[in-house]
């Protein structure tokens, strides 16, 4: 079975300019989800997806993030204008549905995001 | 300026030995409690869950405890393996499947 998918695995960019983030889950997962791992930390959740619509985006810095899952499936992740502090690995995750005992999240190696 | 980085607890052991790594948690009302790996460079790993009705559950080489008295969850992995260095987190489930996530506990295994 396939993973999360997840590209580019490495970006670098400048503060102001923009990126997105590329995410494609296991098949057959209605849930995805969107992580922020900074360095030396645990993963922190900034959006979860239920097939199309958004579960919980209350961690997502929306003034400049933005997230969108259009048909349920593949989701972008898009950040503009990028900060220095946004410089991070995003994990994309996938679950077949909320998850709980049976439903276990599966990550994809990440996209590392360096902001110089 | 210091890195983040360097402040995760670190646990050194011999190949061969028990590890046992520990996390407390918050929430006293989660319900659902998970142990991820994470290799350098690669996104976390599923290793093992238990439910908050349990308090000891197994699978193979490693053991989750979970005393909710004092909240606190604990990972042993039996016959540690230079294959096991990593971090480890636990998670725990606030509901509706968003998990937050532990400040991770460096695990290094000398052969």
């Amino acid at each position: 079975e396939a993973g999360v998918a997840q590209s580019p695995r490495y970006k670098i960019i400048e503060k102001r300019q923009s990126v997105a983030f590329w995410c494609n889950p296991i098949s057959g997962h209605a849930t995805l989800y969107w992580y922020q791992q900074i360095l030396g930390q645990g993963p922190k959740l900034l959006i979860q997806f239920q097939n199309n619509g958004v579960v919980d985006d209350s961690q997502l810095p929306k003034d400049r993030f933005s997230a969108e899952r259009l048909k349920g499936v593949d989701s972008t992740l898009k950040i503009q204008p990028a900060k220095l502090e946004d410089s991070a690995v995003y994990l994309c995750a996938s679950s077949l549905d909320v998850a709980g005992i049976g439903n276990t999240i599966y990550f994809g190696e990440g996209s590392w995001l360096t902001v110089v | 300026g210091e890195s983040v980085g360097l402040h995760l607890p670190t646990l050194s052991v011999q190949e061969g030995d028990n590890s046992i790594i520990n996390c407390a948690y918050s929430n006293s009302a989660s319900d659902y409690f998970i142990w991820y790996k994470q290799e350098s460079g690669k996104g976390p790993q599923f290793i093992i869950d238990i439910r908050s009705n349990m308090d000891k559950r197994q699978g193979q080489r490693v053991t989750v405890l979970l005393n909710k008295t004092v909240k606190h969850l604990s990972l042993q992995i039996a016959a540690t393996q230079p294959g096991d260095s990593a971090v480890y987190f636990c998670a725990e489930n606030w509901g509706y499947g968003k998990l937050t996530f532990g400040q991770g506990t460096i695990l290094t295994v000398h052969p």
